[in-house]
């Protein structure tokens, strides 16, 4: 069964401090995508990263920086969190574009942060 | 940029009753239209998507969509509700294949209730 797991489902943190998200998937996609969704916004697109070592501005990116050093992992850094940041906050994968099943993510379950 | 707009935040219908869920695009370019489902506590999962061949689409679970070009539309039906669909609804889009490895743009969400 494909999958897409996060490592933390829920995690609560302080002001200031450093958090990380860690995301893996075992489909060998290539492309990865960090969401925060917040009740009445939907989701929106923090980062996102086409390839290893690759990483690309979503809509939402101040606050937080993203790592992939190997194609499965795919991490979200908050340098300093501060309480608007708290929030759910989805990974999700897919192929490259062209194929098939272009468009179609696959999400994990999704890490609640709090920042108090 | 493309965009979506989800038409009402919260949905409720009696079970057995016609589940409708509005969804209108804005986009420049042709473009691909998905309908996810997230169930609570979980991440989202696809249910149908529009890229282009038949503007009636099937998805997962009995639910379908039309894509209307002259109405800007890709609204959400299923014949008759069951208490399994209780869960919130999110419309997106992207720019297809043909612009690189798309990101989609998610709405706002609908979470739809089933009243016994």
């Amino acid at each position: 069964d494909v999958k897409v797991t996060q490592s933390s489902r829920y995690l609560v943190k302080r002001t200031g401090e450093k958090v990380f998200l860690e995301c893996v998937q075992d489909m060998d996609h290539e492309n990865m995508f960090w969401y925060r969704q917040d009740p009445g916004l939907g989701l929106r697109l923090i980062y996102f990263s086409y390839d290893v070592k690759m990483k690309e501005k979503g809509d939402i990116p101040e606050g937080y920086s993203v790592s992939r050093e190997k194609k499965e992992r795919f991490s979200l850094i908050l340098e300093s969190a501060s309480t608007n940041q708290t929030s759910m906050y989805l990974c999700a994968s897919s192929r490259t574009s062209g194929r098939v099943d272009t468009g179609e993510l696959f999400f994990g379950e999704g890490s609640r942060l709090t920042v108090l | 940029a493309q965009s979506v707009t989800q038409l009402g935040s919260h949905v409720s219908v009696s079970e057995g009753a016609l589940v409708l869920l509005r969804c209108n695009y804005s986009s420049s370019v042709p473009p691909y239209l998905f309908w996810y489902v997230q169930y609570p506590n979980q991440g989202l999962q696809l249910l149908l998507k529009y890229t282009s061949a038949a503007t009636l689409v099937k998805g997962i679970n009995g639910f379908e969509a039309e894509f209307k070009k002259s109405e800007t539309s890709f609204h959400l039906t299923k014949p008759s509700a069951h208490m399994s669909d209780a869960a919130e609804y999110f419309c997106a889009v992207s720019d297809g294949p043909n612009f690189g490895n798309e990101k989609l743009t998610f709405g706002t969400g609908t979470r739809l209730t089933i009243i016994p």
